[in-house]
């Protein structure tokens, strides 16, 4: 069956970068495209952008761009969502989520999500 | 950016009530429109593809419609299961926005 299993909460200080992984398994890694969102408490989710795990291509949302990166190792079909600059309002959950590569293509499996709080 | 505004926000309703929520895209988005539910302390699940597709496994209760820019998604006969909170989604245009939420609780 297929799994996206995020790696777990992490506490970052403003300023830090953190790392994010989202594993795959149950299917073919390189198939599908893979988007992280992020979910502040109370609030619907934001999309923050893509990555194709087989070209490495990426799209993200222009209030990320400069802040993060997404990248994936085939070898063990991981992706990852690295943001930087940490700021308190980055607190939130991060899911990935997978949809058939290619444009206009909707999200299907979820990752569970990753708690990232940013305090001093 | 492509603002997606769902109403009501939360409504109340009874066990086999028919629940409607509506999702409106602040330009033609096609039927590139997807609908969640997710419940509290859990990840969304997708529902709806395609403004009106249901993924594999979701009950039939469900339904969505609309195109361009309104869209509705239907609970036929509300069940204990579906409290929860739905979103919609446009995946025409990027970044790809979510609604705010609608939230579905007992009354």
């Amino acid at each position: 069956q297929v799994q996206l299993v995020q790696s777990g909460a992490e506490v970052k200080k403003p300023g830090a970068s953190v790392k994010v992984s989202c594993k795959a398994s149950g299917y073919t890694f390189t198939n599908y495209d893979i988007n992280w969102m992020r979910q502040v408490t109370g609030q619907g989710p934001e999309w923050i952008g893509w990555m194709n795990p087989y070209s490495g291509n990426t799209g993200y949302a222009p209030r990320f761009q400069g802040r993060v990166t997404m990248t994936r190792d085939t070898s063990v079909n991981t992706a990852f969502m690295e943001l930087s600059t940490l700021r308190p309002d980055d607190t939130a959950v991060y899911y990935c989520a997978r949809d058939y590569a290619g444009e206009g293509q909707p999200i299907d499996y979820w990752g569970q999500g990753t708690l990232v709080t940013v305090s001093s | 950016d492509v603002q997606m505004t769902q109403s009501p926000s939360s409504l109340s309703a009874s066990l086999g009530d028919r629940v409607t929520i509506t999702c409106r895209a602040s330009q033609g988005i096609n039927t590139y429109l997807a609908w969640y539910q997710q419940k509290p302390g859990r990840a969304p699940k997708s529902l709806i593809y395609a403004a009106s597709s249901l993924h594999s496994g979701v009950p039939s209760r469900f339904s969505g419609s609309g195109s361009g820019t309104s869209f509705t998604l239907t609970i036929s006969s509300l069940q204990p299961e579906d409290f929860a909170t739905y979103y919609c989604q446009q995946y025409n245009t990027y970044p790809h926005t979510f609604g705010g939420g609608t939230r579905v609780d007992i009354k």
